[in-house]
């Protein structure tokens, strides 16, 4: 079956850290990657995507994130942190073998930034 | 530009009652997504649609059921509330092609009691 997997539940960073979160999927073929951004009480907002390409994908806010085919991952980064980056995080994937059109989400990771 | 629209924004409902949450989009769009978001789980996919006529199984589509009547409705009913379906409900729809942006509903929370 198809699943996405967020390592990090819970990250809580100093303002100017850098941050990395992680993301992998479990299935092969053609995929198309995504990570959300939501801020308390709003709904879900696109950072990045990735479609096909370089595998360093900017977004926006200074996001990045890196498709690595061979380790199923698309791991998102910024390298310094502000107080409003303070949301959850969700990285998802459509397609795998057959490119059903099924979109599947990660379990999420909270990221609280202190000030 | 409506995007997609869900209705209702809030609901509580008792235990046994039925529902239907309304999501309707008017961009044309082939594929139609409903998700239940519930804290520390993420969005879980209950049904989605590929175009008119067609629904398929999400991860977690007991206790819901789908139609699509019309490229632009994709309503899910709650035939006997739970609950374990105390959640925020999301639709979402996109057009065929792969590179093409997903497009998401402001959310219908729904609580029963």
């Amino acid at each position: 079956a198809q699943s996405v997997s967020q390592h990090n539940h819970h990250v809580i960073l100093s303002e100017a850290a850098s941050l990395e979160l992680g993301c992998n999927y479990s299935y092969g073929g053609t995929v198309n990657l995504f990570w959300y951004v939501q801020y308390p009480g709003q709904h879900l907002q696109l950072l990045l995507k990735y479609f096909s390409g370089d595998p360093l994908v900017k977004g926006i806010k200074g996001f990045e994130a890196e498709f690595i085919k061979s380790k199923f991952s698309f791991n998102l980064r910024k390298p310094s942190v502000q107080w409003s980056d303070t949301a959850e995080y969700f990285c998802a994937v459509i397609g795998g073998s057959g490119n059903t059109g099924k979109l599947i989400f990660g379990q999420g990771t909270t990221l609280q930034v202190k000030p | 530009n409506a995007g997609v629209t869900q209705t209702p924004k809030f609901r509580i409902l008792k235990i046994g009652q039925s529902m239907t949450l309304q999501c309707t989009q008017d961009m044309n769009h082939n594929y139609m997504y409903w998700y239940r978001q519930d804290p520390g789980m993420g969005l879980k996919l209950i049904y989605y649609s590929v175009g008119a006529g067609i629904t398929d199984k999400g991860e977690v589509p007991n206790g819901y059921n789908v139609s699509r009547s019309t490229t632009e409705d994709f309503p899910l009913r709650l035939e006997l509330a739970a609950p374990s379906q105390t959640s925020v409900y999301f639709c979402a729809s996109r057009q065929v092609g792969g590179r093409n942006t997903i497009y998401f509903g402001e959310g219908s929370w729904l609580t029963v009691v």
